[in-house]
């Protein structure tokens, strides 16, 4: 079946525009997440989004992130007033909510701030 | 919350040797504990995954094992071959869809 689609691949932009990342999860899992990858780094966790409940926004480095989950399906993080810092690859994960089940990664969405 | 340590950082084997990486966690309430490998460019991809009801679980040349006393565990890697060099994540979490905690990576290199 289909895994877990993000969308753009890679987006570059200049400092200070707002850019909008796509994640759509593999069918049926209503669990997703967002984390960020410095070029050579590990994963940081910035939100996860679990079914119906209040999203664990806990990993947001600042104001300028948010992200969104409608319908329980697609998922858009979105960063205002991007700044260099934030140049990295955004991936995105999904898993069914019961039980002990892996996260499925997307690709990722390889951002560059010029 | 979960803090999950992973060491090495850099791991050189010949080919052939065997690896071996590991992860100790924070939280007692942990009982699921996946393996992800990376390869420069690619997303990460579960390889093995353990439950706290075992002890060890293995797959053809990959193995993991836990220990929930000392809230550590290890994933070993026999007969390394040259496509096995990338970068491993450990993570752990409370399983049903909760959070999971990522270590930082082990990048792995096998030489011929």
């Amino acid at each position: 079946g289909a895994g877990v689609s993000q969308s753009p691949s890679n987006k570059v932009t200049e400092k200070g525009k707002d850019v909008e990342l796509r994640c759509d999860p593999i069918s049926g899992h209503t669990a997703l997440y967002w984390y960020r990858q410095s070029l050579g780094q590990g994963l940081e966790f910035l939100i996860y989004f679990q079914g119906n409940s209040a999203p664990d926004k806990s990993g947001l480095p600042s104001d300028r992130f948010s992200a969104e989950r409608t319908g329980g399906s697609v998922s858009t993080l979105t960063i205002q007033r991007t700044q260099q810092e934030d140049s990295a690859v955004y991936l995105c994960a999904s898993s069914p909510l019961q039980g002990n089940q892996p996260q499925h990664f997307g690709d990722g969405t390889r951002l560059s701030i010029l | 919350g979960e803090n999950v340590e992973q060491h090495p950082s850099t791991l050189s084997v010949q080919e052939g040797d065997s690896a071996v990486i590991k992860c100790t966690y924070s939280d007692s309430a942990s009982n699921y504990f996946p393996w992800y490998k990376q390869e420069l460019g690619k997303r990460p991809q579960l390889i093995i995954d353990i439950r706290s009801n075992v002890g060890e679980k293995k797959d053809q040349r990959i193995a993991v094992t836990l220990n929930k006393t000392a809230k550590h565990f290890s994933l070993h890697i026999t007969e390394t071959q040259p496509e096995d060099s990338a970068v491993y994540f450990c993570a752990g979490g409370r399983g049903g869809g909760n959070k999971l905690t990522f270590g930082t990576g082990t990048q792995l290199k096998v030489e011929l």
